[in-house]
């Protein structure tokens, strides 16, 4: 399984981008990179996700480059709502269904 | 509305009490999932189910139970819980284990063993 390595804890203020990378050596051919959003007490929830290259939605970028080891989720003018952990999550259905999330960034916006 | 609910939300108990957390979903998913997160540990996958009457071990096993006897449904199940045990726990269900499947999770079950 690949395991996934971000950092801790990150500080930004409101309207600055924020860019959270996410390595992932182990990543095998068929996964995938999904990056997770949670606030406290509440569940994970989707936000992203990508396979290679760039993907963009109405909430964030994910940036993949092309050895795909890493992986960098991008949300810009972040506002003080964007508080919250954020996850990266990486396998494949080769795994049988095992996912292993990691231990998360915690993101701080200040105003 | 698609969801996935869990019961109870908050619930206290007492070392060796046998307990049944509920989860259910409505998206017809064949894929569920069991987490519990603990401070500084982030999510860790306690058993997950990828259809009826198959049911494995995630990270974290020890001390629980599972069982998927109906597709909406995937019962967290606690013999005999010991203060360690105290967490809070999220069922998840996608539409197959693959993780380009999103993952939708339950608001959260807070547990207190003491």
């Amino acid at each position: 399984l690949a395991k996934t390595t971000q950092p801790i804890s990150m500080d930004s203020y409101e309207g600055q981008e924020v860019n959270i990378t996410c390595s992932h050596n182990n990543i095998a051919t068929n996964d995938y990179i999904t990056w997770y959003q949670q606030f406290p007490s509440q569940g994970p929830r989707f936000i992203i996700q990508g396979y290679k290259t760039k993907v963009t939605n109405e909430v964030a970028s994910l940036f993949i480059p092309a050895d795909r080891k890493s992986s960098t989720l991008s949300l810009p003018r972040v506002s003080l709502s964007d508080t919250a952990v954020y996850y990266c999550l990486v396998g494949g259905d080769n795994q049988g269904g095992k996912l292993i999330f990691g231990q998360g960034t915690e993101l701080s916006v200040k105003p | 509305e698609a969801q996935v609910t869990q019961n109870p939300r908050y619930l206290i108990t007492v070392t060796g009490k046998k307990l049944t957390v509920t989860c259910s979903q409505n998206m017809n998913h064949e894929y569920m999932s069991w987490y519990r997160q603990d401070p500084g540990l982030g999510l860790r996958q306690i058993y997950y189910s990828m259809n009826v009457e198959v049911t494995d071990k995630g990270d974290v096993p020890e001390g629980y139970k599972v069982s998927r006897k109906e597709k909406r449904n995937f019962p967290l199940i606690l013999e005999s819980p010991s203060p360690n045990q105290t967490s809070l726990y999220f069922c998840a269900s996608s539409g197959s284990s693959g993780t380009e499947e999103t993952q939708y999770f339950g608001p959260g079950t807070r547990l207190l063993v003491l």
